[in-house]
Order: structure tokens, then C-alpha cells, then sequence
């Protein structure tokens, strides 16, 4: 069975200090991978997917990137985090052929 | 360009009553409909999904939705609720007419209450 992972699982930053979280899929090749950050406990916001190895496709602007170094490993990035960054990271992932989205357990992002 | 819309924050019932969490959708093309939900610090897990065929749709723990076409609605009901489903509760949508997109876009969420 498939099974998607995030580490960490909290994290407190300070503003201006770079950012890493990871996200990996296991049990499944050639994933489609998606990263999600929920604000305030509600709506989803899609930041970034992949289709591929090396293929990021960004949603909206921000000071956030992603990238994809192995087939099923998404990673998100920040050179220098803002205050407005907090929030609740989710990873997802679907087939290439199915249409819904499985999601990690999540990442609570606290920036100070 | 696709959108949902959820129009209840919150939905309040009692524990054995029938539940409906509300949902309807715009997409250009033929819609993919779903429903996920969320436990407090969680990530959101799959409940059902409606992509062609029947309109009622069964999912996991209890839960159906049924597809409206006419009236661009995908709402989730369960017959008789229980305590432990209370969550948030989010519908979302993918246009069918898309080549080569898999993004879902979400509802802002339904906050369901079930009450002893």
C-alpha cells in the first residue's frame, strides 16, 4: 500500500532563517505531487506541483520554491521566511490516471 | 477557470439525525467531484468521489453524496451521525476538460458539529 510521509511534523522558525520541509511517497512510481499550505484551519491554497522529476509548476507568488531531486520526494524551500509564511504545509499525491489526492499528515510552520 | 463553493461554516447537528454538509461547483467542462475530511492537526483524508455513472455516491464511515447536474451540487449526507464525525469538511472539483491538470480546487471548508 502506499504511504506519504512529512517531516518535520512542527516547526518554529525565526522570521529571515531558511526553510526545508520534506515530503515522500513510498509505494508508488512516476507520482503526481502536490504542496498545500491551510491557513487558519480552513481553505487550501495550492502552492506548487509536479509531474515529474525536475518539472515544478508554481500557483502563486511568494517567496516559497519546490523542488522535486528524486521521483517520489517534494521538497519545500525558503531562503528567508516571513511572518505571513506561518501556517499548516500539506503534501499530497495522486497517479497519473486516478483523480484524487492522498495527504500527508501535514507540517505546523510557526514563524517568529 | 473552475470554483466551489461551501455555504455553511459551520453545520450543527445531533448525534443520530441525519446530516447534510452542502456543496456546489462551476467547471467549463465535466466535473470530478469529492469529499475529504479533516481532524483537528491532521491532513485531509479521502472520503468519496464522483468522476461518472451513478449519481449517489457511497464513500467511506457511513458517508454518500449525490450528483446534481441542473443544480451544480455534489452535497454529502449520512443517515444518522455520529459524535466522532465531527471534523471539517472540505468538497472539492477538477474540470474534466482540462489536458494534462490535475489540480483539485477546494472549498474553504464546513465545520461539522454533532452534538450528544
Amino acid at each position: 500500500s502506499q504511504t506519504i510521509h512529512q517531516w518535520p511534523a512542527t516547526l518554529v522558525q525565526p522570521v529571515g532563517s531558511p526553510l526545508s520541509l520534506e515530503c515522500t511517497v513510498e509505494g508508488t512510481s512516476n507520482p503526481n505531487l502536490y504542496w498545500y499550505r491551510q491557513a487558519a484551519g480552513r481553505g487550501l491554497q495550492l502552492l506548487f506541483y509536479s509531474v515529474g522529476i525536475g518539472q515544478i509548476s508554481s500557483e502563486v507568488p511568494q517567496n516559497l520554491s519546490a523542488s522535486r531531486p528524486q521521483d517520489r520526494q517534494f521538497i519545500l524551500s525558503s531562503k528567508k521566511l516571513l511572518l505571513s509564511d506561518s501556517g499548516f504545509y500539506l503534501c499530497a499525491w495522486s497517479t497519473r490516471h486516478e483523480n484524487e489526492q492522498f495527504f500527508g499528515p501535514g507540517t505546523r510552520l510557526t514563524v517568529l | 477557470a473552475q470554483s466551489v463553493a461551501q455555504p455553511e461554516d459551520q453545520v450543527n447537528v445531533a448525534e443520530g439525525n441525519p446530516l447534510t454538509v452542502k456543496c456546489t461547483y462551476s467547471v467549463s467542462g465535466n466535473p470530478y467531484l469529492f469529499w475529504y475530511v479533516q481532524y483537528p492537526n491532521r491532513g485531509l483524508q479521502f472520503l468519496l468521489k464522483y468522476i461518472t455513472g451513478d449519481n449517489l455516491v457511497k464513500g467511506s464511515y457511513g458517508f454518500e453524496a449525490e450528483f446534481n447536474k441542473s443544480q451544480t451540487s455534489f452535497h454529502l449526507k449520512k443517515p444518522s451521525a455520529l459524535v466522532s464525525d465531527s471534523a471539517l469538511y472540505f468538497c472539492a472539483v477538477r474540470d474534466n476538460s482540462g489536458a494534462g491538470s490535475y489540480q483539485l480546487t477546494f472549498g474553504k471548508g464546513t465545520k461539522l458539529s454533532v452534538i450528544p
